[in-house]
């Protein structure tokens, strides 16, 4: 079973700032499989990432995934006030076919 | 444009079985390129998915969970729905539903339900 670990759990910065959350896994994961989730309180998660770096549809480009192997990273150019939230990362796999969350970042105002 | 609305009891007696369904609009269930899946959140913490089935049947479940779920699915009322048994507190969560976009490349979840709160309590 393919573990999940996201960090820092906390992330605490201005809008206008970089921010950069990772996701690592306890073993390969495949790229393709990879992908990022946006959740706001009381709203239900939206995909923003999928295979490790393609933005979902109307998602603005300050949104970045990368990564591959054991090590993930979403970035955020330049956090908007919109975008205070927790982020997930999710990973599919085949073998048997199953899906599996990280614990989750969240991205709060200092 | 395709949209999920989870319906179902909010309230289910511990031992008792929780059933929730799944109603697609906007678009067909029967499409080969979609599976159908189960996410569920408590009060506070992260996101766990539940299971997924494709319009056929063929339905694939967590581990975790495997014992205690069923999902199905019904064409005709392009809904698809899970059954949950012998629920505690420990299933108290809100439970989505959501749209899996599978591609030769690609597995994720692009269009969820808004969810519905399930509280397991006496």
């Amino acid at each position: 079973e393919i573990v999940l670990t996201q960090s820092p759990g906390t992330l605490s910065l201005s809008p206008g700032e970089r921010a950069t959350l990772s996701c690592r896994a306890s073993q390969s994961v495949s790229s393709s499989y990879l992908a990022w989730y946006q959740q706001k309180p009381g709203q239900a998660p939206r995909l923003l990432i999928y295979g490790a770096s393609s933005r979902a549809t109307g998602i603005p480009d300050r949104f970045s995934g990368s990564g591959s192997g054991t090590d993930f990273t979403l970035t955020i150019s330049r956090l908007e006030p919109e975008d205070f939230a927790v982020y997930y990362c999710q990973q599919y796999g085949s073998s048997p076919p199953r899906f599996t969350f990280g614990p989750g970042t969240k991205v709060d105002i200092k | 444009q395709l949209q999920l609305q989870e319906s179902g009891p909010g309230l289910v007696k511990p031992s008792e079985t929780l059933s929730l369904t799944c109603t697609v609009s906007g678009g067909s269930i029967s499409s080969s390129s979609y599976y159908w899946g189960w996410i569920r959140q408590p009060p506070g913490k992260g996101l766990e998915w539940i299971g997924s089935i494709y319009y056929s049947g063929s339905a694939y479940y967590n581990p975790s969970l495997k014992s205690r779920v069923t999902i199905s699915v019904d064409t005709s009322k392009n809904q698809f729905s899970l059954k949950l048994r012998s629920v505690t507190a420990a299933d108290t969560a809100v439970y989505y539903c959501a749209k899996i976009h599978i591609t030769m490349i690609y597995d994720y979840m692009d269009v969820w339900g808004k969810g519905t709160t399930v509280t397991v309590s006496s």
